[in-house]
């Protein structure tokens, strides 16, 4: 069964940095391309970043490219997201997904999510 | 950016009815589009890609269909468990967009 576990959210001020982590099992974790997509509370799915399957190409969303880094040890099926200079625009709860492996850039699994919250 | 608008922002249908959610995308996106829906706490659940393929182990009362702009997702017999808000995603252009959401509820 696949799995995908996010952790490391917390409240944090602004600023400040956190960096979260995603789990994954019951897949080969490093045959597939990952993803951050982040859903502000009451409101709709944004996508932050995608890495690549050996995590050498990365893109990201305007709003955090300069402040997030995404990236993933294959050896442990983690993925990571690392949040700097963190706003109360990124108030959010952060899910990892992940790209099948047939044409498209869409999302076949989804962890359960960790909430950001970045306030003084 | 692609802008993805989903109408209506709410649905309410009674039970066993037939409910159709419409998604427009502000340049074309051939059939590079997924549906996803969510229930309140939990994560999104993919249930079309490719504008009309139905994934794995989604029943065959969700349908999608459309190109190009226009995009309707149908499930011919709403039951209990389909209330819910209902997100399309373009992936066709980066970055990747997602449209605002319908909310299913109960009539």
């Amino acid at each position: 069964e696949v799995q995908l576990v996010e952790s490391g959210g917390g409240l944090v001020q602004p600023g400040g940095s956190l960096r979260l982590s995603c789990a994954a099992s019951g897949f080969t974790f490093s045959n597939y391309w990952m993803h951050w997509v982040r859903q502000a509370p009451g409101k709709g799915l944004v996508w932050v970043s995608r890495l690549n399957s050996d995590g050498g190409s990365s893109n990201y969303a305007d709003s955090v490219r300069g402040r997030f880094t995404i990236s993933r040890d294959n050896a442990k099926n983690t993925l990571y997201l690392q949040m700097n200079s963190l706003r109360a625009e990124d108030t959010a709860v952060y899910y990892c997904a992940r790209e099948p492996s047939i044409s498209g850039t869409f999302f076949d699994y989804w962890g359960q999510g960790t909430l950001v919250t970045v306030s003084s | 950016e692609i802008v993805m608008t989903q109408s209506p922002a709410t649905l309410s249908v009674s039970p066993g009815e037939r409910a159709t959610l419409s998604c427009r995308a502000s340049q074309s996106v051939s059939s590079n589009l997924a549906w996803y829906q969510q229930k309140p706490g939990q994560a999104p659940r993919l249930l079309i890609y490719a504008a009309s393929t139905r994934a794995t182990g989604i029943p065959a009362r969700f349908s999608g269909s459309g190109s190009g702009t226009e995009f309707t997702l149908t499930i011919s017999s709403l039951q209990s468990e389909d209330f819910a808000v209902y997100y399309c995603q373009q992936y066709n252009n980066w970055p990747l967009t997602f449209g605002g959401g319908t909310k299913v509820e109960i009539k």
